[in-house]
């Protein structure tokens, strides 16, 4: 199975930059994700990562080293709506998808 | 494209009624997965099918939970009876292996058992 974490809350300023780190641990890797999710509502896709090294799209980037079992979803020039949690979860082979407890982002003005 | 279809959106019920949860997923995906939302235990895995077919159920917590999936168009989770540790906001979600095989999430149908 997977063993997956993440910090719960973190907390920045409209405009700074944010890091939210996972760790895990499976038998088998097929894939790392991250999703977000405003309260109320159902997770939607960031990010998708299965090769080491760094993906960016826009304002985020994630980051992935499998040999550590390690990720980062990164988000630059943060804005009021960016407050949501963020979600991480690991595929495996046998293509289930398990997912961390969440990051919740508190961005202030 | 219609995105994933759960309904009811919201149910409210007595412990010991049955609650059937329904769910469309999008056309052409052959993954469907049911997951619950609670504070405490953050999204879990309950069941997924790919092709319809059950995979892996090792996340329905006992046999109260039960779901079904007899087309690629409609899927069911019931339970029966239910308990108010039952009341969680249970989604839906389906995924196509082609390409990057990410899950596509319905709104999720939010359970209240009184």
């Amino acid at each position: 199975g997977q063993n997956i974490d993440q910090p719960t809350e973190m907390t920045a300023t409209e405009g700074a930059i944010v890091q939210i780190n996972c760790t895990y641990q499976t038998s088998g890797f097929n894939g790392l994700f991250w999703y977000q999710q405003h309260a109320g509502e159902a997770p939607t896709f960031l990010s998708y990562n299965v090769l080491d090294g760094l993906e960016e799209k826009g304002r985020f980037s994630s980051f992935l080293s499998r040999s550590k079992g390690y990720s980062y979803l990164l988000l630059k020039e943060l804005q009021m709506k960016d407050s949501a949690s963020y979600l991480c979860a690991v595929r495996s082979n046998d293509y289930k998808l398990s997912f961390g407890a969440g990051t919740t982002v508190t961005v202030r003005a | 494209d219609a995105g994933v279809i759960q309904s009811p959106r919201h149910e409210v019920t007595e412990m010991g009624q049955e609650v059937t949860l329904r769910c469309k997923p999008i056309s052409g995906h052959d993954y469907l997965f049911w997951y619950r939302q609670t504070m405490m235990r953050g999204l879990e895995l309950l069941i997924y099918f790919n092709n319809n077919v059950p995979i892996d159920d090792s996340g329905m917590p006992e046999d109260r939970f039960s779901a079904k999936m007899p087309n690629a168009s409609f899927s069911t989770l019931k339970i029966q009876p239910s308990e108010p540790r039952d009341s969680a906001v249970y989604f839906c979600a389906s995924s196509a292996t082609l390409s990057v095989g990410e899950l596509f999430f319905g709104e999720g149908s939010r359970l209240t058992v009184l």
